[in-house]
């Protein structure tokens, strides 16, 4: 069973703070992805990435940048945390198949 | 891009009714419409899909139907539980293990 995981649970920052959210899973997945769940918006796509060093930008890139330095790792940034960043953040990989998502972590930025 | 709208956002029915959940989605060229599960604190769950070849899919209580020309995808569980009691969210894409594009979430409420 593929196995994603988080590095954190929940994360109390401050405006201003550079953030790193940390991806990841264990199944040589090719793709992996970022998305920010909010209440009524459902979840939408920050960043992708299709193999390694590879990175596109989803549908809300602005305010974050990533990293994949490794197939297994896919690290979400945030330059310069703002609070309407505050949310739900859920990482996910798929190798043509359904997407497994890890378990989110909670970021509040005050 | 891909937009997806579901409706409704809400839905409360009593133990034993069906519920019903729409989407609609906009590119002509998504092919693959997976619908996700999400308890109270816990990461989304796959429990259904259907591939733009195939009008409707079922398993057990929950069926899929997926009408290519109007656009639109929905969501049918008959008999619900009150375990069925999650947020659900559809979603569409260009192909299974690609980028998807989510609906807002619809929170299913069953009423024992």
């Amino acid at each position: 069973d593929v196995k994603v995981t988080q590095s954190s649970r929940y994360l109390v920052k401050r405006t201003g703070e550079k953030v790193f959210l940390e991806c990841v899973q264990d199944m040589d997945h090719e793709n992996m992805f970022w998305y920010r769940q909010d209440p009524g918006l459902g979840l939408r796509l920050i960043y992708f990435s299709y193999d390694v060093k590879m990175k596109e930008k989803g549908d809300i890139p602005e305010g974050y940048s990533v990293s994949r330095e490794k197939k297994e790792r896919f690290s979400l940034i945030l330059e310069s945390a703002s609070t309407n960043q505050t949310s739900m953040y859920l990482c996910a990989s798929s190798l043509g198949g359904h997407f497994n998502f890890g378990p989110g972590t909670r970021l509040l930025v005050l | 891009g891909e937009n997806v709208e579901q409706h409704p956002s809400t839905l409360s029915v009593q133990e034993g009714d069906s519920a019903v959940i729409k989407c609609t989605y906009s590119d002509s060229a998504s092919n693959y419409f997976p619908w996700y599960k999400q308890e109270l604190g816990k990461r989304p769950q796959l429990i259904i899909d259907i591939r733009s070849n195939v009008g409707e899919k079922k398993d057990q209580r929950i069926a899929v139907t997926l009408n290519k020309t109007a656009k639109h995808f929905s969501l049918h569980i008959t008999e619900t539980q009150p375990e069925d009691s999650a947020v659900y969210f559809c979603a569409a894409s260009m192909g299974a293990g690609n980028m998807l594009t989510f609906g807002g979430g619809t929170r299913l409420m069953v009423k024992p």
